[in-house]
C-alpha cells in the first residue's frame, strides 16, 4: 500500500515568509508526528497528533511554529516569519496507535531551506 | 536527550554478519528498545524492536541482554544496500522518539 507522503519535496523560501508543510499518512494510522532533522543529526521529536488533537507538541521549537490535523488524517506544519535556522529537513511519520509498541513509519522528508 | 549511547562508525564487509552495539544502561523495566535506520536522503525506516526476549525479523536480528542494559542488532549478511546510519532508540510507553546520534554503517565491497 501507499506509504507517508509529503509535500513538497524541497522548499526554498525566503526569511521572514510563512511555509506550509503537508504530510498524507498511512491510511487507517491514527498517530501522526513531525520531526526536524538538522545536517548531520538524528531527526528530532515536534508534535504528536492522536486523531486531530495535538496531543504533545513540547517539541515545537516556539510560537511560530504551528501544526494541524483538521480531519485526523493529513497534517499540515505551519511556520511563520521563517529564518535561516529553520533550514531542515522536516520528517512526517505515521504509526497504527500510541503509545509504545508500535513502529512509525517515516515519509521521505520536506528538505526546508531559508535564504 | 538520548538514553542510549552508539559507536559514531562501523564497517563491514559485503557477505558477512554486521553486529552493531548499543548501551542503554538507564532503561527501565517498561521501556522498549527499537532500532531505525536512514538510508541518505531518505526518511528513517523501522528495522526491529523488543523488550526483554531476543527478536528476529526478515531484516535482522536484535538480541538483548539479560539485564537490559545492552543491546546488539545483526544484520546477518550485510549487503551494500545496508550502508546507512542505525539508530538505537529507547522508548517508553508515549509515543516520542529520540533518536541519538546513531553509527554510520558503511558496507564494502
Amino acid at each position: 500500500g501507499a506509504g507517508v507522503s509529503q509535500t513538497p519535496s524541497n522548499k526554498v523560501t525566503e526569511k521572514g515568509k510563512y511555509v506550509e508543510l503537508r504530510c498524507d499518512p498511512i491510511s487507517g494510522h491514527t498517530a501522526l508526528y513531525w520531526y526536524r532533522q538538522s545536517l548531520g543529526q538524528g531527526p528530532e521529536f515536534l508534535i504528536y497528533f492522536q486523531g486531530t488533537g495535538a496531543a504533545d507538541d513540547s517539541g515545537l521549537p516556539n510560537d511560530r511554529f504551528f501544526a494541524v490535523r483538521p480531519e485526523g488524517s493529513v497534517s499540515t506544519l505551519k511556520i511563520q516569519r521563517t529564518e535561516r535556522g529553520d533550514s531542515a529537513v522536516y520528517l512526517c511519520a505515521s504509526s497504527l496507535m500510541a503509545p509504545g509498541g508500535n513502529e512509525q513509519f517515516f515519509g521521505p522528508g520536506t528538505r526546508l531551506t531559508v535564504l | 536527550d538520548a538514553k542510549t549511547t552508539q559507536p559514531p562508525s562501523m564497517d563491514c564487509a559485503e557477505g558477512r554478519a554486521a553486529n552493531l552495539p548499543c548501551n542503554h544502561s538507564t532503561i527501565s523495566g517498561n521501556e522498549y528498545v527499537y532500532w531505525y535506520r536512514q538510508i541518505h536522503s531518505q526518511g528513517p525506516q523501522y528495522i526491529i524492536h523488543g523488550l526483554k526476549n531476543n527478536e528476529t525479523n526478515e531484516m535482522a536480528s536484535l538480541i538483548i541482554t539479560e539485564d537490559r542494559k545492552s543491546s546488539t542488532l545483526i544484520l546477518p549478511h550485510a549487503t551494500l544496500r545496508d550502508t546507512a546510519v542505525y539508530y538505537c532508540i529507547v522508548q517508553d510507553s508515549s509515543y516520542k522518539l529520540i533518536f541519538g546520534s546513531g553509527t554510520r554503517l558503511l558496507v564494502r565491497p
